[in-house]
């Protein structure tokens, strides 16, 4: 099982819908979560951190589901400007690594 | 605005000669850094963690010798593509940990073409 997966997409989605994408990792003892966003040719921006708790930030809401181990990432009333690839990132604070998905691609279709 | 600086943004050099990136935490103190590679389309590759005042660990496959690494203070780490070939043509991106807010921040990256 690869460290953190995620569906590659690309998730091809109408404008002002809903859309949820999943990331597993298979350590168990990652402790910090992360969901960043990643525009063509840029860089990886934080779009935000995952609590246990599940937090919500906007239109945007990230859970995280230790048992299962996953976390989540739900985009409500898509936009178009939201159209990029978002990235999960676990981190292992033991040995210290940080671990990338490899993205999934999201396209919000006018 | 950016609290990671990296510089340059664009450089092209010729097959053989080496390049220096720099990467700069400009809020905070950095004790790791952290330094990928892109190529097109596809993820982030760590290459190696940078550790100030030590040596960097790198991944498996990535060579040392031709990709250096320095943490010589808390808020700079740089990294020197020696002897550069075409392959090494990828953006390379670095980011560093804010420790006290848990939260890793990312370079602008650097595109590097060699010719």
């Amino acid at each position: 099982r690869k460290e953190v997966e995620q569906d590659p997409g690309p998730f091809n989605v109408p404008e002002g819908a809903t859309v949820a994408f999943n990331c597993t990792y298979s350590n168990s003892a990652s402790q910090s979560f992360f969901w960043y966003r990643q525009d063509c040719r840029k860089e990886p921006k934080l779009l935000m951190s995952v609590y246990s708790s599940g937090n919500e930030d906007g239109r945007f809401t990230a859970q995280l589901n230790r048992a299962s181990q996953y976390i989540s990432l739900l985009i409500r009333d898509s936009k178009l400007s939201d159209s990029a690839t978002y990235l999960c990132v676990v981190n292992t604070w033991g040995d210290d690594k940080i671990i990338f998905g490899k993205g999934t691609r999201l396209h919000i279709l006018p | 605005g950016a609290v990671v600086s990296q510089h340059p943004s664009r450089v092209i050099c010729k097959s053989g000669t080496s390049v220096k990136i720099e990467c700069r935490s400009l809020d905070f103190q950095a004790t790791t850094m952290f330094w990928y590679r892109q190529f097109p389309k596809q993820s982030l590759m760590l290459m190696a963690t940078s550790n100030e005042g030590s040596k960097a660990t790198y991944e498996q496959g990535v060579e040392k010798d031709k990709f250096l690494i320095n943490h010589a203070s808390l808020t700079l780490s740089t990294l020197t593509v020696t002897s550069a070939h075409p392959e090494d043509s990828s953006f390379y991106i670095c980011s560093a940990r804010d420790f006290s807010a848990g939260e890793l921040f990312f370079g602008e990256g650097s595109r590097l073409t060699v010719l």
